[in-house]
């Protein structure tokens, strides 16, 4: 059975590039969430999307940030124009809302690097 | 605004010995916690857990409390193997069950053989 898949796992950039990242969440879940991880803050939640709508994207932190899920299968987190303080590792993670545990299914991550 | 907090970064424990990791929570609204467990180049993933109506929760050599007057609960991990040797993130929702995770800053547990 195939886990969360994320794309790329590293990514070096220039500042000012935009960078898209990519999920593809386990099949038959209906919420995707996208994480950022850095050692000051941990885990932090970007956005969610329940069967394909945002539903919360109080975590993005700046117009700059935008993420999408056009179909079940698929979404997308765009950075543009990337900074420094971007880099960090990006998760990807998806869960069945029907689940009473709430338990999230992570994917590798993407490691961002903005030189 | 750190509404779940780890506030060791770090923790060093003799294989075979008990390991005990903490959280903090600063919103009484959350009810429903968990740990995950994270190895280095790869995605957090599901440990335990514990509901606010509990204040224990076993699982093999895993056990979470819960004290929810102090907003405090604890990861103990006995006995400790190097495989335990990871970084665990504890996390929070509110309205039980619900998918939106709070996570903490992490804590790096290595277990010396």
């Amino acid at each position: 059975d195939a886990g969360v898949i994320q794309s790329p796992r590293h990514e070096v950039t220039e500042m000012g590039q935009e960078v898209t990242l990519r999920c593809k969440p386990i099949s038959g879940h209906n919420s995707l969430f996208w994480y950022r991880q850095t050692m000051m803050r941990g885990l932090e939640l970007l956005i969610y999307f329940n069967n394909n709508v945002p539903i919360d994207d109080s975590g993005m932190p700046e117009d700059r940030f935008s993420a999408k899920m056009p179909n079940a299968s698929f979404s997308t987190l765009k950075i543009q124009p990337s900074e420094p303080r971007d880099s960090a590792v990006y998760f990807c993670a998806s869960s069945w809302s029907g689940r009473i545990t709430g338990e999230l299914f992570f994917g590798e991550g993407s490691r961002l690097t903005v030189l | 605004d750190q509404q779940v907090k780890q506030n060791s970064p770090s923790l060093s424990v003799q294989e075979g010995r008990i390991s005990i990791l903490n959280c903090d929570y600063t919103n009484s609204m959350f009810d429903y916690f968990l740990w995950y467990k994270k190895y280095p180049a790869e995605g957090p993933t599901f440990l335990i857990s514990i509901s606010s109506i509990k204040d224990k929760n076993e699982d093999g050599r895993f056990t979470v409390f819960l004290n929810k007057s102090a907003k405090h609960l604890s990861l103990h991990i006995v006995p400790s193997q190097p495989g335990d040797s990871a970084v665990y993130f504890c996390a929070a929702s509110w309205n039980f069950g619900n998918e939106k995770l709070t996570f903490g800053t992490g804590t790096r547990l290595t277990i010396i053989p």
